[in-house]
C-alpha cells in the first residue's frame, strides 16, 4: 500500500539525549514536512523539503535537524537543545508538480523524561 | 511570511445545527487552501481543498468552504452537523511553488456536537 510510515509510534528518551524520528513515504512525492502538534497550538512547521538534498527551516526549527538524502526518507532529529521536546510529531508529504494536498503519517509521540 | 488564523478555538453545537468555522490567511500571492479534520484517536484527513476555479468547494461528509480572495478567507460550513462530526478541524495554506511550498496550519478548532 502507498503511504507514509512513521516509526516508532511511541518513543521515550531521557533528557539530554538526541533522538531521531523516522519518516518514509512510497508515494513518490517531492515535498516532505515535519510538524509538531501540541494541544491548543495546532500544527507548527519544523522543517520542510521540496527536493532531495535541500530543506528549509519552518517556524520552530530551533533544537531540531533534518536530512533529505533520499526522496523517500526525511528523518527528524530532536536534539538536546530543544527545550520542550515532549510532543506529538507528524510527518507529511505532497506532490509539488501535481499540486496535491499533503498526506500525513500516523505520528510519533515522543516523551522525554 | 504566510500565516493562518482560526478564530474559533472551541465550538459546541447541538445536532442539526449549522456550522461555520472561520479561517483567514495572510499571503499576498496565489495560494492553495485546505481544511483537514482529525477525529479522536485518528490521523489527519483531508476534508476539502481549493486550488483554482469555483471558489465554492465541496468536500466529504457534506462540508463545503468558500474562498473569498478579497477577505483572505476560506470558511468551512456544514448546514446540519451530526454527532460524528465531533473532531478537531484545521485550516491550512500552501503558497505553492512560488512560495516554496511551505504548508502552514492554523491552531485548530475543536468541535463538539451534542446529541
Amino acid at each position: 500500500d502507498g503511504g507514509i510510515t512513521q516509526s516508532p509510534k511511541y518513543l521515550f528518551r531521557k533528557e539530554g539525549q538526541n533522538v531521531t524520528l523516522s519518516c518514509e513515504q512510497n508515494l513518490n512525492h517531492d515535498a516532505m514536512y515535519w510538524y509538531r502538534q501540541d494541544p491548543g497550538q495546532g500544527l507548527r512547521l519544523i522543517y520542510y523539503s521540496q527536493i532531495v538534498n535541500d530543506f528549509q527551516k519552518g517556524d520552530i526549527a530551533e533544537g531540531y535537524s533534518v536530512s533529505r538524502e533520499k526522496k523517500e526518507s526525511f528523518p527528524l532529529t530532536v536534539t538536546s537543545a530543544q527545550k520542550n521536546p515532549t510532543a506529538f510529531y507528524l510527518c507529511a508529504s505532497s506532490n509539488v508538480l501535481q499540486n496535491t494536498e499533503a498526506f500525513f503519517g500516523q505520528g510519533t509521540r515522543l516523551t522525554v523524561v | 511570511a504566510q500565516s493562518v488564523s482560526q478564530h474559533n478555538h472551541h465550538v459546541i453545537l447541538s445536532e442539526a445545527a449549522s456550522l461555520e468555522l472561520g479561517c483567514n490567511y495572510s499571503y499576498g500571492g496565489t495560494v492553495n487552501l485546505f481544511w483537514y479534520v482529525q477525529y479522536p484517536g485518528q490521523h489527519l484527513q483531508l476534508l476539502l481543498k481549493y486550488f483554482s476555479g469555483d471558489p465554492l468547494v465541496k468536500g466529504i461528509k457534506g462540508f463545503e468552504a468558500e474562498f473569498i480572495k478579497s477577505k483572505f478567507s476560506f470558511n468551512l460550513r456544514k448546514p446540519s452537523v451530526q454527532w460524528s462530526d465531533t473532531a478537531e478541524y484545521f485550516c491550512a495554506v500552501n503558497a505553492g511553488t512560488g512560495g516554496g511550498n511551505k504548508l502552514t496550519f492554523g491552531t485548530g478548532t475543536q468541535l463538539k456536537v451534542e446529541l
